[in-house]
């Protein structure tokens, strides 16, 4: 079935420092999602990504879907502590209706 | 616009027994979703249902069911609890189409012993 890498797992970073994460998959995807999760709630969408190529931005997050359509990014440039949490890929296939593949998550840690 | 509620938000069973979460989607979202996530396995596909019929559904066994109204509340039932099946069961809705991205609840955490 469709796997996701998800790199790093974790990071630990100080505040004001950018932040950089990839997913990558072994099939192509029309969609790609990130979500962040906070300990005893349920993720939220952070950008949503749909077509190849295209670049999106939401504040200090931008995300890329990759021309191959096999892999994305996001960035959080100038880290805060409220960036921590759990960020999570997913990718949506053209035949999968809502049905999402998700990454492993990286556990990100903003030190003040 | 109230997000995605899940009810109840934690549960505490025994092996054995069943159990039904409830799901109430976005309004004016039509399609909902179901997702199981542990520590080990993350998020995984458990089903997904639109106008009452179930349209995709997970690798999960038979004990896993789901049903959805003519309102688009959803339940998801499991029967005989295995210790297995704690975990944390995520219920999310969207819009039907493209570009129609999956919102979350903030799920419902059972614990089986």
């Amino acid at each position: 079935g469709q796997q996701l890498n998800q790199s790093p797992q974790s990071m630990f970073i100080q505040e004001g420092e950018d932040v950089s994460m990839n997913c990558t998959s072994s099939s192509i995807f029309n969609t790609w999602l990130w979500y962040k999760q906070d300990p005893g709630e349920g993720p939220v969408l952070l950008i949503a990504l749909y077509k190849a190529g295209e670049l999106t931005s939401n504040g200090r997050l931008t995300a890329q879907f990759g021309i191959t359509r096999k892999d994305s990014f996001l960035n959080i440039s100038a880290s805060i502590p409220s960036d921590v949490g759990i960020y999570f890929c997913a990718g949506q296939g053209e035949t999968s209706g809502s049905r999402l593949t998700f990454g492993e998550g990286t556990q990100l840690t903003v030190n003040p | 616009k109230a997000g995605v509620t899940q009810t109840p938000r934690y549960l505490i069973k025994t092996r054995g027994q069943q159990v039904t979460l409830s799901c109430s989607p976005i309004s004016g979202h039509r399609s909902v979703s179901w997702y199981q996530q542990t520590p080990g396995q993350g998020l995984q596909f458990l089903f997904e249902y639109f106008s009452e019929t179930q349209r995709n559904k997970g690798n999960f066994p038979g004990r896993f069911s789901g049903r959805q109204f003519s309102n688009s509340r959803s339940e998801m039932n499991v029967s005989t609890l295995e210790l297995g099946d704690s975990a944390l069961y995520l219920c999310a809705s969207s819009l039907v189409g493209r570009n129609s991205p999956l919102h979350f609840g903030n799920g419902t955490r059972l614990t089986v012993t």
